[in-house]
């Protein structure tokens, strides 16, 4: 059974913490992504990675990087939490080159930022 | 650019019901994909069904079916004879044609409510 998994469904961090995000996939997908969900804005990217330590913006990286040291592990970092970061992070995976092979998500973090 | 446009935020409807979740897109590419997700109360979205641009063919899956038009930028989602278990958040999305890496442009999603 293929997997996308999150370390943490639920997270509360102070304003001004520096947080990971965590995710794992098993299936040798070679693109990973960082989406953010809110009310009525649906899924936004974040950033994404094609490959290890390859990573490209999203449509909205302020606030955020990312890591990929191995190819089955994106973590998504926010250097300083504020807020309005205060949101759904989903991850998700699939494989490169093939536009039309279905991404695979993991379950969410629900991020609080207090 | 890209652009999905889900324009009903929600729905409810009776058990048994029909119910037809809009999408609209906007690309220049020629060759795009177009997908739909399910997203249950427990948050990870399930993949319903791909379309590539070449297949206008409707798709029929169980109680589920699809109708892919292209001279209307339209994939809508209609689910036969609705079910409690249908209740959910749904996502439009189309791939961004400008790359081969997958990346996603999804609606502001519809959430459904069927209630028994």
């Amino acid at each position: 059974d293929v997997k996308v998994t999150q370390s943490s469904r639920y997270l509360v961090k102070r304003t001004g913490e520096k947080v990971f995000l965590e995710c794992v996939q098993d299936m040798d997908h070679e693109n990973m992504f960082w989406y953010r969900q809110d009310p009525g804005l649906g899924l936004r990217l974040i950033y994404f990675s094609y490959d290890v330590k390859m990573k490209e913006k999203g449509d909205i990286p302020e606030g955020y990087s990312v890591s990929r040291e191995k190819k089955e592990r994106f973590s998504l970092i926010l250097e300083s939490a504020s807020t309005n970061q205060t949101s759904m992070y989903l991850c998700a995976s699939s494989d490169w080159g093939t536009e039309n092979t279905e991404a695979f998500f993991g379950q969410g973090t629900r991020l609080t930022v207090v | 650019a890209q652009k999905v446009t889900q324009a009903q935020t929600e729905i409810s409807v009776v058990e048994k019901e029909d119910v037809t979740l809009d999408c609209v897109y906007e690309t220049r590419d020629t060759t795009y994909y177009l997908f739909w997700y399910k997203q249950p109360p427990s948050g990870e979205l399930v993949f319903l069904i791909r379309r590539n641009s070449f297949d206008e063919q409707n798709e029929i899956s169980g109680r589920y079916s699809w109708n892919f038009q292209k001279s209307t930028s339209s994939f809508n989602f209609t689910i036969t004879a609705s079910q409690v278990v249908d209740s959910a958040v749904y996502f439009c999305a189309l791939t961004d044609g400008s790359s081969n890496t997958g990346k996603l442009i999804f609606g502001q999603g519809t959430t459904l409510q069927v209630k028994p």
